[in-house]
Order: C-alpha cells, then structure tokens, then sequence
C-alpha cells in the first residue's frame, strides 16, 4: 500500500521567512516516484518537481529545495524567503510500480504568507 | 508543455439532473485518464482510471452507475455526474498521461467547480 503523510496542517509564516513543508511516504515498492503540487486558491494544481526513487541528490530551483532521504522516507520542501504569493496548500504526492500512474496525495499544507 | 483543459470550469445545477465535465488532452495522446475527486480543504481522492476504448476501473467506494466515465477517444474523457445531489457538489480534476510507464509525466487539468443545489 502507498501512504503520503504531510503532518502540518497549516502553517503561518511572516514574508521573507525560510518555511520547511513535511513529507514522509510510505511504500513496499523499490521504483516509486514522489511529487510536490502547488495549489493556489483557482484550485489548479501547479507541479513544482518529480523525484525517482533512485535520486537521492537533493535539488535546487532558485527559493525552493527539495531533501529526499530514503533513510527516513521523507521528501520535505523548503521555501527560502517566502513570498506573499508563495501562500497555497502545497500536496506531496507518490506513483509507485506496483500501482501503476495512481497518484496518492497527503493531505496537503496550507502555507500563510504574512506580509 | 502537455496541456490538459477542462470544461465546463465551473457548473451549478439543480439537484436531480445530470452533469457532464469533459477532460482533453490538447497536444498529446493520453492512452491513460484518471479522475479526482477534492471537498473543500481536503485532498485529492483518485475516483476512476479510465483507458481507451475500455470500461473505467472505479476505486472502491464509488458508484459507477452514478459517476459515468467514458473514454472515447485518446484525447478526451467524459465523467458524468447522474442525479447530482448536493452532497456531489465538489471540485473534480482529471489527469492525463502518454503511457502506462511510471516514467511517463501526469498532467493535471484545471479542474471543475460542481455546486449542486
């Protein structure tokens, strides 16, 4: 079985402030993918990267980074010097093998960014 | 990049009628559809996987006779909400990839608005 865990709910965090959104996955497979979604209030999601489970090398994309540790099962996403706009639930989701494309979505966060 | 649209992107109707949401895949072929289902500050919840030309597979919780999926073509999914209630009333999103590869990319639609009164 698949399972995606984002234990904060919300989170607040004052602008230009460096915010870290949780993720630990569980799966059997040894080929699996993880994901981070951006969903602004239009309620479109916006895919912010794909990680396989053979790439562990962490990855910058200008204010964000991504941790993916097998160790742990985690996939956390950081947002450096958060802006206004970066407010949005944020899902972290995984495909593995052994489902097929099925996507299994956490629970998302919703991030506040206060100006 | 591979786009999806959705149409309608917004729909109200009366309880007891039917509604149809239509998912296209603009500039690729998607052999595989998939449909989500979102309340209101909730997560997505995978409601059918949808290949063309054949039945849909629905997760175990939905009705088929009342959530109807076809997938007629490579570029386009329906999903028909029959008798819609109220309790239907939800955001629905579909999802399309080239391929059943995991390394294949899902691309997600824009999603539709179902308010039912």
């Amino acid at each position: 079985a698949q399972k995606v865990t984002q234990a904060q709910t919300e989170i607040s965090v004052v602008e230009k402030e460096d915010v870290t959104l949780d993720c630990v996955y569980e799966t059997r497979d040894t080929t699996y993918y993880l994901f981070w979604y951006k969903q602004p209030p239009s309620g479109e999601l916006v895919f912010l990267i794909r990680r396989n489970s053979f790439d562990e090398q962490n990855e910058i994309s200008g204010r964000y980074s991504w941790n993916f540790q097998k160790s742990t099962s985690s996939f956390n996403f950081t947002i450096t010097a958060s802006q206004v706009v970066d407010s949005a639930v944020y899902f972290c989701a995984l495909i593995g093998r052994s489902t097929g494309n099925q996507f299994y979505f956490g629970t998302g966060t919703s991030l506040t960014v206060i100006p | 990049g591979a786009v999806v649209s959705q149409h309608p992107s917004r729909v109200i109707c009366k309880s007891g009628t039917s509604v149809k949401i239509e998912c296209r895949s603009l500039d690729f072929q998607a052999t595989t559809m998939f449909w989500y289902r979102q309340f209101p500050k909730q997560s997505l919840m995978l409601m059918a996987t949808s290949n063309e030309g054949s039945k849909a597979t629905y997760e175990q919780g939905v009705e088929k006779d009342k959530f109807l999926i076809n997938h007629a073509s490579l570029t386009l999914s329906t999903l028909t909400v029959t008798s819609a209630h109220p309790e239907d009333s939800s955001f629905y999103i579909c999802s399309a990839t080239l391929g059943p590869s995991l390394q294949e990319t899902q691309y997600f639609g824009p999603g539709t608005r179902l308010l039912v009164l």
